[in-house]
């Protein structure tokens, strides 16, 4: 079992639904992380949030919208998907920068999201 | 600049024998470089990760080669065993603060027993 637990595990939505992704640990780390996969590659970083404040978004579309509550909680809404959203979404988390090196960053096992 | 390439895409290798995987990096700025492995249905897991101050990284029957000089860095995996099987993850990393990854483009591992 990995220590980034995300909830659901599966979604299935229509076009025109409104559903959230759940994703939350409790090892302490202050950067957390959205990617997207698609089958057969490899992971796409979609938003990092460090001290609970969004520092990157790679031009995701606004039908995707990220919230961290609290340094242990991150959120993706969605809305008004599109059939080529189906994918796999990981959460992640990492510490931040230990004496200026670069930490391991964990992945929960991803919510598989099917839109209709 | 920002890409890491990895090869082969897909690789047989019985039971007992080595596997080996290679990537290869442009930006010098990369300063942290994991391997993930990921089964189907899973996310990925960090399997072992190296600094470039380091060339090599010994971690079980897990071995991460490095080359600064020709950017480029490997995984071995000895006496591979069947429970080896899936998809295996190179990336390099930029950061400050938090950590940016950019991944290879995966390798499919299947080890025949």
């Amino acid at each position: 079992d990995t220590e980034v637990t995300q909830t659901p595990k599966h979604l299935v939505m229509g076009m025109t639904n409104k559903k959230s992704l759940k994703c939350e640990q409790h090892m302490g780390h202050r950067a957390m992380y959205w990617y997207k996969q698609k089958a057969k590659k490899p992971p796409e970083l979609m938003f990092v949030y460090s001290y609970e404040k969004l520092s990157i978004n790679e031009s995701v579309p606004s039908r995707f919208s990220p919230e961290c509550p609290n340094s242990s909680l991150l959120n993706l809404h969605l809305h008004a998907l599109q059939p080529e959203d189906s994918a796999l979404y990981l959460c992640a988390s990492s510490q931040a920068m230990d004496r200026g090196r670069n930490q391991p960053q964990h992945f929960g096992d991803g919510t598989r999201l099917s839109i209709l | 600049q920002q890409q890491v390439k990895q090869s082969p895409q897909s690789l047989i290798v019985q039971k007992g024998g080595i596997s080996i995987i290679n990537c290869a990096y442009e930006n010098t700025a990369f300063d942290y470089f994991p391997w993930y492995q990921q089964f189907p249905g899973k996310g990925p897991a960090l399997l072992i990760a190296i600094r470039p101050d380091v060339s090599e990284k010994k971690e079980g029957r897990f071995t991460i080669s490095f080359n600064k000089s020709a950017k480029q860095f490997s995984l071995h995996i000895m006496d591979s065993q069947p429970g080896d099987s899936a998809t295996y993850f190179c990336a390099a990393s930029l950061g400050t603060g938090f950590q940016k990854l950019v991944f290879g483009t995966g390798t499919r591992l299947l080890v025949s027993p």
